[in-house]
């Protein structure tokens, strides 16, 4: 059974840049065939694609976020991060990692874990 | 940017009673690429239906999709305990977009 873990900082402050890392465990990133992505959430909201990574380190971001986001992957961690620059209160959201087999939709997620932007 | 636009908003019902909630998009939705998930307080989105009509792996056969274009159903045709939550649409047939939710809740 394939689990993922967000970790990183619940805090960041304004202009900052937001790090978050997603453990993968049960399966490997390495073996191919599936995409990995972060999705977010604000508060009471609706959900909000960020952008996914393949193993082959390609990746595709959301327009409105895209000058902003970077996601990268370590397989020799089974690992992919999301960086997200100058961000602002508006960023506040809960941060989801999730497994994809064709980039569009989602069968396993992680957690999710509350970044807060606040000076 | 495909809009989606969920209702409604909320739906209150019984245990038993048959679901209908539906998700309108801006514009067509190019082979149907839509799906539905189900989120509970705390925690993530479950993949209930995909391409429209198809259940994900262990979904009850309760869940039923539905619709093509611009008009998707989610149906659920007896209400479990356990079914009472917020349910969102997701196309992605142009980028990647959500609908705003429909939350069942107990009537």
């Amino acid at each position: 059974q394939v689990q993922l873990q967000e970790s990183g900082p619940g805090l960041v402050k304004p202009s900052q840049t937001l790090s978050l890392t997603c453990t993968v465990s049960g399966g490997s990133i390495s073996s191919g065939g599936y995409y990995w992505s972060w999705i977010r959430q604000h508060p009471g909201k609706g959900l909000e694609w960020i952008g996914y990574i393949y193993y082959s380190g390609s990746t595709y971001y959301n327009p409105s976020l895209k000058s902003r986001v970077t996601i990268s992957v370590d397989t020799s961690k089974n690992q992919f991060s999301l960086k997200l620059s100058s961000v602002t209160a508006a960023d506040t959201a809960v941060y989801y990692c999730a497994r994809s087999r064709d980039g569009y939709k989602w069968d396993y997620w992680g957690q999710g874990t509350l970044v807060t932007v606040s000076s | 940017e495909i809009v989606l636009t969920q209702s409604p908003a909320t739906l209150s019902l019984s245990p038993g009673e048959r679901a209908t909630l539906s998700c309108g998009a801006s514009q067509s939705v190019s082979s149907s690429y839509l799906a539905w998930y189900q989120q509970k307080p705390g925690l993530a989105p479950r993949l209930l239906i995909y391409d429209a009509s198809s259940r994900a792996t262990g979904i009850p056969d309760r869940f039923s999709g539905s619709g093509s274009g611009t008009d998707f159903t989610l149906t659920i045709s007896r209400l479990e305990p356990e079914d009472f939550a917020v349910y969102y649409c997701q196309q992605y047939g142009s980028s990647l977009t959500f609908g705003g939710g429909t939350k069942v809740e107990i009537k």
